[in-house]
């Protein structure tokens, strides 16, 4: 079956830093991959969606230049928390949705970010 | 915009017992996709069951079975023969169709189940 990893699996980070989080499609390629926030007990809240080779398409509410979304590769996304704050601390989930397909979406096992 | 709504944030069965989970969305489209993901406490999101809007036929997957009113905009999920490792949140989601937004998921809020022995 289609496998989507995440790096790391957990991180913990100074106020002030950025954190660099990967996303990996394993077996697949995927043009369009999505990146999630979600807080505990909570829905999927979708910050943007992350094209291979142009700009990533944020959701209304979700800084741009806070959250940098590379997708560099048909297998590889990346999201950057820059000047990371304990408010940015969260569970976040990206999804890859294969080239060939419309309609699956394939999702990574996660990162939490927790930000001292 | 589309919208998604579970209306039970909680809901417990009988382990062998069946359970329905509830819900609804608002769109304007005719054509689009409807989900169910199940997401276990270990948080990895996994796919349950799939129907396209203009299939009549609902569909099914082992246990799990949808029942699928397009006209009263309902989605629900029917869960046979409950098993202890079904204890999870499940998210009801919506996707427009290609020409529409691109693909983007939109999730309820979740229903979190409890199977108990």
């Amino acid at each position: 079956g289609a496998v989507v990893s995440q790096h790391p699996s957990r991180v913990i980070c100074k106020s002030g830093t950025s954190v660099k989080i990967e996303c990996r499609s394993l077996d697949f390629q995927a043009t369009t991959m999505f990146w999630y926030r979600q807080f505990p007990k909570k829905s999927l809240m979708l910050m943007a969606t992350s094209n291979e080779g142009s700009k990533a398409t944020y959701e209304q509410g979700v800084e741009k230049d806070k959250f940098l979304i590379n997708h560099a590769s048909l297998t590889l996304s990346t999201l950057t928390v820059t000047s990371a704050h304990p408010e940015d601390s969260s569970f976040y989930i990206c999804s890859a949705r294969p080239t060939d397909s419309y309609n699956e979406q394939f999702f990574g096992p996660g990162t939490r970010l927790t930000v001292l | 915009a589309q919208t998604v709504t579970q209306s039970q944030p909680e809901m417990s069965v009988q382990e062998a017992e069946t359970v329905t989970l509830s819900c609804t969305y608002d769109t304007s489209e005719s054509n689009y996709y409807l989900f169910w993901y199940k997401q276990p406490p270990s948080r990895q999101m996994i796919l349950v069951i799939r129907q396209e809007a203009y299939k009549q036929q609902n569909a099914t997957e082992n246990r799990f079975s949808v029942n699928f009113q397009k006209a009263a905009k309902s989605f629900s999920l029917k869960i046979s023969d409950s098993q202890l490792g079904d204890t999870a949140m499940y998210f009801c989601a919506f996707m427009n169709p290609p020409y529409n937004q691109g693909g983007k998921l939109i999730f309820g809020q979740g229903t979190e189940l409890s199977v108990k022995p």
